[in-house]
């Protein structure tokens, strides 16, 4: 089945410690998304790509880090920088970014934890 | 800046009562695109609905309607006889032409038996 992964579901990070977050999707998408969930808000974009080799930051970009060196994946690391990474971090992608009107496919999130 | 309002924090409604979840926007984009998600317990966000600002016509599928309403900035999302599987988290967002999803804070519905 076509989708999106995202792994893994739950992560621990210990203090001064870098993190990296799994995304991969077979929907042959060109553009790419991470989204930070705190509770009881909406989703905030981190970073985005529109294309392979290219990504942008989004909103509350500091203290994270993407890659797009395949066209399947987008990891994202959470480094040390970011002082407050709980939360529950979301995939998404869609065919092309370039219009903003393609609807986005999200993955099941990562949730992640403070040790 | 793009900005979107769902004031509705939490809604609990019985079984097969009708429901309407508010949605308002603010943008200065003459082109701009509406949409709809839904984020069940298990935390992926489904698509729904997307909306263009040029189609102002409203949408039926299944017990599920949409108004948009453009001199009102609105485009809420009415479920007809809710169903127990309808609770969830329901989210309204914008793109415009930064291109980037403007998601409102949630509305979170609870269908009762």
């Amino acid at each position: 089945d076509g989708g999106i992964t995202q792994s893994p579901k739950y992560l621990f990070r210990k203090e001064g410690q870098n993190v990296t977050l799994s995304c991969e999707q077979n929907l042959n998408h060109d553009a790419m998304y991470w989204y930070r969930q705190d509770p009881g808000q909406g989703l905030r974009l981190i970073y985005y790509s529109q294309i392979v080799n290219d990504f942008q930051k989004g909103d509350i970009a500091e203290g994270y880090s993407v890659s797009r060196e395949k066209k399947e994946s987008f990891p994202l690391t959470v480094t040390s920088a970011q002082k407050n990474p709980t939360a529950f971090y979301l995939c998404a992608s869609s065919l092309t970014g370039v219009e903003g009107n393609q609807p986005q496919h999200f993955g099941d999130g990562t949730r992640l934890s403070i040790l | 800046a793009q900005k979107v309002t769902q004031a509705q924090t939490e809604i609990s409604v019985v079984e097969k009562e009708d429901v309407t979840l508010d949605c308002v926007y603010e943008t200065r984009d003459t082109t701009y695109y509406l949409f709809w998600y839904k984020q069940p317990p298990s935390g992926e966000l489904v698509f729904l609905i997307r909306r263009n600002s040029f189609d102002e016509q409203n949408e039926i599928s299944g017990r599920y309607s949409w108004n948009f309403q453009k001199s009102t900035s609105s485009f809420n999302f009415t479920i007809t006889a809710s169903q127990v599987v309808d609770s969830a988290v329901y989210f309204c967002a914008l793109s415009g032409s930064a291109r980037q999803l403007t998601f409102g804070s949630g509305t979170q519905l609870t269908v009762l038996p």
